[in-house]
């Protein structure tokens, strides 16, 4: 079975600086793969950033980046250069080896302030 | 790219009243949808795993008379609440796996806007 822990129910950071929002993970799968979204208060899910195992490299997506520690089994998301638009809930998602659905973790809360 | 869309986004419905609530892939075809409800607060829970041209397979506690997923076509979802009670009264959220042909994001699943339900 898979898990995922987010261990920061909410964090406040201030405008223009960088934000590292946690997750670890559990699993026995040999293959997965980690997911970060954001929701606003419209409630849409936004995909931000995908890594997948076995990469080499961490992924990056503009602002967003992924700090993925296998060894630790974490995959911390980070945002540079905060923007107000950023204040949302973001949550950390698996995926394991064959499986279809995502696991989520709980979530935090991010609040930007200016 | 891989946008989905939902609707309506927003419903409330009398007692004992059905509803259904359509999820699209609108720029790629999705051999697999999920159905996802979220109380305030909380993350998500998935309710069903729906494959094109088969039954949804849902989890465990999820009833399957009363939540209805229809899977009819490639690009399209259902999901129809039945005899909806105010404890139905939620946030429901689908989603759409890129599939093979997302190339880097393959794996990738895409949300809708979610439908907020209410069960007067």
């Amino acid at each position: 079975a898979q898990k995922i822990t987010q261990t920061q129910p909410g964090m406040f950071v201030q405008e223009k600086e960088a934000v590292t929002l946690d997750c670890t993970y559990d699993t026995s799968d040999p293959s997965y793969g980690l997911f970060w979204y954001k929701q606003p208060s419209s409630g849409e899910m936004i995909f931000l950033i995908y890594q997948g195992s076995y990469d080499q490299q961490n992924a990056t997506e503009g602002r967003y980046s992924l700090n993925f520690q296998k060894a630790r089994k974490s995959a911390n998301l980070v945002i540079s250069a905060s923007q107000l638009g950023d204040s949302a809930m973001y949550f950390c998602a698996m995926r394991g080896q064959g499986a279809q659905k995502l696991v989520f973790g709980q979530g935090t809360r991010l609040t930007i302030n200016p | 790219g891989a946008v989905v869309s939902q609707h309506p986004s927003r419903v409330i419905c009398k007692s004992g009243t059905s509803v259904k609530i359509e999820c699209r892939s609108l720029d790629f075809q999705a051999t697999t949808m999920f159905w996802y409800r979220q109380f305030p607060k909380q993350s998500l829970m998935l309710m069903a795993t729906s494959n094109e041209g088969s039954k949804a397979t849902y989890e465990q506690g999820v009833e399957k008379d009363k939540f209805l997923i229809n899977h009819a076509s490639l690009t399209l979802s259902t999901l129809t609440v039945t005899s909806a009670h105010p404890e139905d009264s939620s946030f429901y959220i689908c989603s759409a796996r890129l599939g093979l042909a997302g190339g880097r994001f393959k794996d990738t699943q895409y949300f809708g806007p979610g439908t907020r339900l209410t069960v007067l």
